[in-house]
């Protein structure tokens, strides 16, 4: 059973380039999660997607990073005119979301982006 | 909001025992989680908690007191494997959403 799966793992970008970081969550899963992780700090919840739905954008920093998910399986973060601030590693996590108790969030191993 | 307390970093010998703490101000709770974090990886899961009291699963144990907002993480028998960044994470009422400390760095030393 395949895990939590992101690509590009490393993205090196010059400031102002938009970028597009790709999830594709364990199969079955409803939610979809993406949190960023700035060095030596846990991660930060950006968004969640139930299905196809993105239910909650509220952790978006800005308006230039917008999420979708369009067919309720993988996901993709798109990052416009990059700037150094966005350097971080984005980390993408699912979960089966049925209403277990524990729904566990299971990560991928995150793209480390890096703006110059 | 969320406040998410760890300590930053902790040393410990190989085969000794390490807990970490982790103190949490929530404005809901619906359940406690403990990640581990290799450098450059993935945070694995350890354990879960949303009932007060110790949950073990073999080298690892967690505790939870509501009342407090307080938890641990019992690492036992250390190994050099355990070298880890330990992630104490709240989900909030609203059932999905997870706030992270900052993370307690563990050194495991021969």
């Amino acid at each position: 059973g395949a895990g939590v799966s992101q690509s590009p793992r490393y993205k090196v970008a010059k400031r102002g380039q938009d970028v597009a970081l790709r999830c594709d969550p364990i199969s079955g899963h409803v939610s979809l999660f993406w949190y960023q992780q700035a060095l030596g700090q846990g991660p930060e919840f950006l968004t969640y997607f139930q299905n196809e739905a993105q239910l909650d954008k509220s952790g978006l920093p800005s308006d230039r990073f917008f999420a979708e998910r369009p067919e309720g399986s993988v996901s993709t973060l798109k990052i416009q005119r990059t700037q150094q601030e966005d350097s971080a590693v984005y980390l993408c996590a699912s979960s089966l979301g049925r209403g277990g108790i524990i729904d566990t969030q299971y990560f991928g191993p995150g793209t480390r982006l890096t703006v110059l | 909001g969320q406040n998410i307390d760890q300590p930053t970093e902790m040393t410990a010998t190989e085969g000794a025992i390490v807990q970490i703490n982790c103190t949490y101000q929530t404005s809901g709770f619906n359940g406690l989680f403990w990640y581990q974090q290799h450098a450059g990886e993935a945070p694995t899961f350890l354990s879960y908690n949303v009932l007060d009291g110790l949950e073990e699963k073999g080298r690892f144990s967690s505790f939870l007191s509501r009342s407090k907002g307080y938890s641990y993480l019992l690492l036992k028998e250390l190994q050099m494997k355990d070298s880890a960044s330990y992630l104490c994470a709240v989900r909030d009422r609203d059932d999905y959403k997870l706030s992270f400390g900052a993370g307690t760095t563990v050194t495991v030393r021969a």
